[in-house]
């Protein structure tokens, strides 16, 4: 079974401050790892992905995130956040090469921006 | 284009009501999930359904009814609902390799 440990519930930084939102792992077999990125009373928007190949990855708003195996790790970052960045972030999990298997989610990092 | 359109966003029923939930993708993604997600925590899931066939059911009360009447719906419908099954219902689809799931914007329900 898959597991995904969020460390951070809650982390609160200064606009236009760096941020890491801390992410890891466990699996028995190989993961695709997924960022999703939920604002208030909306669903949840893929923020970015990690398949295969580099192990840095590039998503929307200005996000990134590095995999690293040895480390069971994915990490997420931003090197300057706003505003509007606020908002509670989900990692994921699903096995690879395993059909529709469900996601497996972290419990979630609440982000808030201060002005 | 990676929509998910999730109908109605809001849903206020009684305990002996009948309601449903719809979802459409037209990504031609052929497998669909319905989630369930409280408020503070990660969405639960619920179904999903894989070339129209439910492949997962977790253990859902017979209360949620789910259907997929063809590969870009999906229903869930309600009836005789519990105050706490009030929470936002997710739907998403995937297409598989490599199960990148889409979530459409959910919908809001409230059970009194």
């Amino acid at each position: 079974a898959q597991s995904v440990t969020q460390l951070d519930s809650q982390v609160p930084v200064f606009e236009e401050a760096p941020v890491e939102l801390r992410c890891n792992y466990s699996s028995s077999v190989s993961v695709y790892l997924f960022w999703y990125v939920q604002y208030p009373n909306q669903g949840l928007q893929l923020l970015l992905k990690y398949l295969s190949g580099s192990t840095l990855v590039k998503g929307i708003n200005g996000f990134e995130a590095e995999f690293n195996k040895s480390q069971t790790s994915f990490h997420l970052r931003k090197p300057s956040v706003h505003i509007s960045d606020t908002a509670e972030y989900f990692c994921a999990v699903s096995v690879r090469n395993s059909g529709n298997t469900p996601l497996v989610f972290g419990k979630g990092t609440r982000l808030s921006v201060i002005a | 284009d990676t929509e998910v359109t999730q109908t109605p966003k809001h849903l206020v029923m009684g305990m002996t009501n009948k309601k449903s939930l719809k979802c459409e993708q037209h990504m031609g993604h052929r497998a669909m999930y319905w989630y369930k997600q409280k408020a503070k925590k990660p969405p639960e899931l619920m179904f999903v359904y894989s070339y129209e066939k439910l492949s997962i059911n977790e253990s859902v009360p017979s209360r949620f009814s789910p259907e997929c009447p063809n590969s870009s719906l999906l229903n869930l419908h309600l009836h005789a609902l519990q105050p706490e099954d009030s929470a936002l219902y997710l739907c998403a689809s995937s297409q598989d390799p490599p199960n990148i799931q889409y979530f459409g914007a959910g919908t809001r329900l409230s059970v009194l």
